[in-house]
């Protein structure tokens, strides 16, 4: 069984530029968190696709956004980057809901840097 | 919201030595806990997680953490470190904030084995 994949592995882009990442998930996960990981920091929640459909987001703004397709693989997408936005984005999947108990499997992340 | 407090930022052991790594948290209702691994440049790692039952919750690569509800902690522990533990360690738990289930990590501390 594959792991949890992302695209690209590093990514350079202007402030105002828009940005698409990419994960594949675990094999049999309908799940899939994306995260934000700052420089020394934690992994902090943007949103969680359950099932195609958003299920919960965290404090972020609607330039977020993003989608999971029906074979469970999902895209975040930023429009209008920020320097603030520069970070490791993780996604991770899960066998059901986070929050419910199930351990989530992370991908290796894609680094974004805006300049 | 529930949230987890992780009070160092870095702890050194010597090798062979046990470690423990801290973590508290604040939850209404019953709490469902994590921990995850980070090493250089890698997402992150699942290790164990406590949901209900037994106080000590043994997980992966020898690692356990023990859960005590009247001091609200869960501090992870191994009876003897190696030099390949070194790593960034984040607790986590279960948040339902905003009607929905997700996860919110700690701040996360380092590791630091030394030979």
């Amino acid at each position: 069984e594959t792991g949890v994949t992302q695209s690209p592995t590093h990514l350079i882009k202007t402030r105002g530029q828009q940005v698409t990442l990419r994960c594949s998930s675990q094999s049999g996960h309908n799940t899939v968190s994306w995260y934000q990981q700052a420089l020394g920091q934690g992994p902090q929640f943007i949103f969680q696709y359950y099932r195609e459909e958003e299920n919960g987001r965290g404090n972020f703004p609607p330039r977020f956004s993003g989608l999971q397709f029906p074979n469970y693989s999902s895209e975040l997408n930023v429009n209008a980057l920020e320097l603030d936005d520069s970070a490791l984005y993780l996604c991770a999947s899960s066998p059901g809901l986070a929050g419910v108990g199930v351990e989530q499997y992370f991908g290796p992340g894609t680094r974004l840097t805006v300049t | 919201a529930q949230s987890v407090a992780q009070p160092e930022d870095q702890v050194n052991v010597a090798e062979g030595n046990p470690l423990t790594v801290k973590c508290t948290y604040s939850v209404s209702g019953n709490p469902y806990l994590f921990w995850y691994v980070q090493y250089p440049n890698r997402g992150l790692q699942f290790l164990l997680k406590y949901i209900t039952g037994d106080n000590l919750v043994k997980g992966s690569y020898g690692f356990e953490a023990e859960f005590n509800k009247s001091q609200t902690s869960f501090h992870l522990k191994k009876p003897s470190a190696l030099v390949s533990d070194s790593a960034l360690y984040f607790c986590a738990v279960r948040d339902m904030a905003g009607g929905y289930q997700k996860v919110t990590f700690g701040t996360g501390t380092k590791l630091q084995v030394i030979p």
